[in-house]
């Protein structure tokens, strides 16, 4: 079964905490994923996906085939990193599969 | 360029009444359109995808239909809402596996 599992619904850290958003996900073939970010008022809006191995507002993201993981990282959190954040999986029929979400909530 | 616009941001509507939600694209042509919903303590579950005109796929059993009458107009509707029915509605597009979402409509049935 394709899915994607997101195990805390809610993640409180103080600024300048590192952060990791865990998320782990279930699907045969190679997957193609991705973190989206809902911040207050906002749409919902891309972050970053694998295959661009890149790093957006201080945030990364490492496949593991191993692990079926692609946990979202930054070192040093800040407060405008508050926000919902999604893992996503995009499998072959082209339709996303979401997690249910972790709301990140960075103290000052 | 390319645009969602979805309406309204916000309803309250009372159980057994009718609901129309809908979602215009711009800046596109012929793009893969998608109802997703985010039931309280629930990831977006994806509820119909649209790959044209008039032609509709249900991902999910529900109370819900969605109609496609124009290439860049996707509405989801019910007959009867149900309490199950609140949660958080979202329209999306995606061309080439780029997705583009809505701002979302918060439905609370009462």
């Amino acid at each position: 079964a394709q899915r994607v599992t997101q195990p805390e619904k809610l993640l409180s850290v103080f600024k300048g905490a590192p952060v990791e958003l865990k998320c782990n996900y279930s699907y045969s073939g190679s997957p193609e994923l991705f973190w989206y970010v809902q911040y207050s008022r906002q749409r919902l809006q891309l972050l970053l996906r694998h295959i661009s191995r890149e790093s957006i507002k201080g945030f990364t993201a490492d496949l593991n085939k191993g692990e079926t993981s692609f946990h979202l990282k930054k070192p040093f959190a800040q407060e405008e990193d508050s926000a919902m954040y999604y893992c996503a999986l995009l499998p072959y029929t082209g339709k996303l599969i979401f997690g249910q979400g972790t709301t990140l909530q960075v103290k000052p | 360029s390319q645009t969602i616009h979805q309406w309204p941001a916000t309803l309250v509507q009372p159980v057994g009444s009718p609901l129309s939600l809908e979602c215009t694209v711009e800046g596109t042509s012929n793009p893969n359109l998608y109802w997703y919903r985010q039931a309280a303590g629930r990831g977006l579950q994806l509820l119909f995808y649209s790959v044209g005109i008039g032609q509709i796929s249900s991902e999910v059993p529900q109370n819900l239909s969605a109609s496609r009458p124009q290439d860049r107009q996707f509405i989801l509707s019910s007959k009867k809402l149900l309490l199950s029915d609140s949660g958080f509605y979202l329209c999306a597009w995606s061309v080439s596996y780029g997705y583009t979402f809505g701002s979302g409509t918060r439905l609370t049935v009462v």
